[in-house]
């Protein structure tokens, strides 16, 4: 079965510093999202991307935050200036035509902000 | 805009007993519904979903959820649990527009004892 896969498991870095989380999403799949969850709340949405842009992003995803589809395959979400705050469990996910009912979820990055 | 309660955190049960857990939503609109869930380790896993039509989903590992449209709720259950069950389980909702993004609940964690 098709997997979404997301690089690294885990990272820590330490304050300050830029991040980069790496998912390649299903071969087929048009749409990409990210999610975030910290430690004992809720999955939160972040952003959507098709067509190499943003469709949507949440209040979560300020000027701290940018998406990119660098090639044909990974899509990755970038942290600059990294917050004690922004430690989090980061799910990449896709979807072929962008309905919520077709997606799939990465297994997940965690990061550690130190 | 929509939210998600799941009202208890943990779940102890043990082996080959049946076990439910809640799930409550708010939605000005129309909802498609999920249940996700976690192994340790692992990303997040789709377990079932309502769509339309029947209000009782059975999905994958013996699990069943049923909509409740006047009490707004999805719970989930299974009649005998594994310890192999034993994972964190998110409900979530989205508009039935099918191209919004999920809202997910805090997450219920079930711990199955032999």
């Amino acid at each position: 079965e098709p997997e979404v896969t997301q690089t690294p498991s885990h990272q820590v870095t330490q304050m300050g510093q830029e991040v980069i989380l790496r998912c390649v999403p299903i071969s087929n799949h048009l749409y990409f999202y990210w999610y975030r969850q910290i430690l004992g709340q809720k999955v939160e949405f972040l952003v959507s991307f098709y067509n190499n842009e943003i469709s949507e992003k949440s209040e979560i995803f300020d000027d701290q935050f940018s998406v990119e589809r660098p090639d044909g395959s990974n899509f990755t979400l970038k942290i600059r200036s990294t917050k004690l705050e922004d430690s989090a469990m980061y799910f990449c996910a896709s979807s072929r035509q962008g309905e919520v009912r077709g997606y799939t979820f990465g297994s997940g990055t965690r990061l550690t902000v130190v | 805009a929509q939210s998600v309660t799941q009202l208890d955190s943990q779940v102890p049960v043990f082996e080959e007993a049946p076990v439910e857990l809640r799930c409550n939503y708010s939605s000005s609109v129309s909802v498609y519904l999920f249940w996700y869930v976690q192994y340790p380790n692992q990303g997040l896993q789709l377990l079932l979903k309502y769509l339309s039509g029947s209000t009782l989903v059975k999905g994958i590992n013996g699990f069943e959820a049923e909509f409740n449209k006047s009490q707004t709720s999805f719970h989930l259950r299974k009649p005998s649990v594994h310890i192999s069950d034993t994972a964190e389980y998110f409900c979530a909702v989205s508009e039935n527009s099918g191209y919004s993004t999920l809202t997910f609940g805090k997450g219920t964690m079930l711990l199955v004892s032999p």
